[in-house]
């Protein structure tokens, strides 16, 4: 199995620019996240999804927008990036929704985003 | 509102040494879990282990233990006799059976073991 596969590896943008993260996994779960990952602050979730349709926001949402069409894809979208957006954002699944908090949560490898 | 506190920023060892990594969380839930991952210089995150709020046994893998206290809210990660490869960031995480079950993690504990 593939596991979480998120691409790109790596991105540069220019201020304003817009795009998309991709994430995908094959391992049927129900819960998908996003995280950045910032020197000294540890993970901060983005957003999350409960199931296909069904998509909340983190403890950072601004800037960055989600949508789950289906069970195996969850993108991320900067809308303007910002040089703040600059990070490395991981994409996790989790099997389960409701009461899968008991079940660990599995990475993409990451992507580096930098914005100038 | 959780959350999990890892004083330790950076802790540099000598190979063979013992070192204890700490993790401190807090949370209004009675019912949840504890996870350690692990961050090694190519950048994966890896799962090491969950603890539930239940079970407070500690528990021993190889050169791996985790001491799980809920009187002192903790849940510290020992690596006995230290080796390089364990150079990582250490990430500890706390998921209640609320909220979505979301995970909430530490800022991260970077260990590096020198030869």
């Amino acid at each position: 199995n593939a596991g979480v596969t998120q691409t790109p590896k790596f991105q540069v943008l220019k201020t304003g620019q817009s795009m998309t993260l991709q994430c995908a996994q094959d391992m049927n779960h129900e819960y998908m996240s996003w995280y950045r990952q910032d020197p000294g602050m540890g993970l901060r979730l983005i957003h999350y999804s409960v199931g296909a349709g069904i998509t909340d926001q983190g403890e950072v949402p601004n800037g960055y927008n989600v949508s789950r069409s289906t069970t195996e894809d969850f993108p991320l979208r900067l809308l303007s990036a910002a040089p703040s957006q600059t990070s490395v954002y991981f994409c996790a699944s989790r099997r389960g929704f409701r009461s899968s908090y008991n079940s660990p949560l599995h990475f993409g490898n990451g992507t580096r985003l930098t914005v100038t | 509102a959780q959350k999990v506190t890892q004083a330790q920023t950076e802790i540099s060892v000598v190979e063979k040494e013992d070192v204890t990594l700490d993790c401190v969380y807090e949370t209004r839930d009675t019912t949840y879990y504890l996870f350690w991952y692990k961050q090694p210089p190519s950048g994966e995150l890896v799962f090491l282990i969950r603890r539930n709020s239940f079970d407070e046994q500690n528990e021993i893998s190889g050169r791996y233990s985790w001491n799980f206290q809920k009187s002192t809210s903790s849940f510290n990660f020992t690596i006995t006799a230290s080796q390089v490869v364990d150079s990582a960031v250490y990430f500890c995480a706390l998921s209640v059976n609320t909220n979505a079950g979301k995970s909430t993690f530490g800022d991260g504990t970077t260990l590096t073991v020198k030869p």
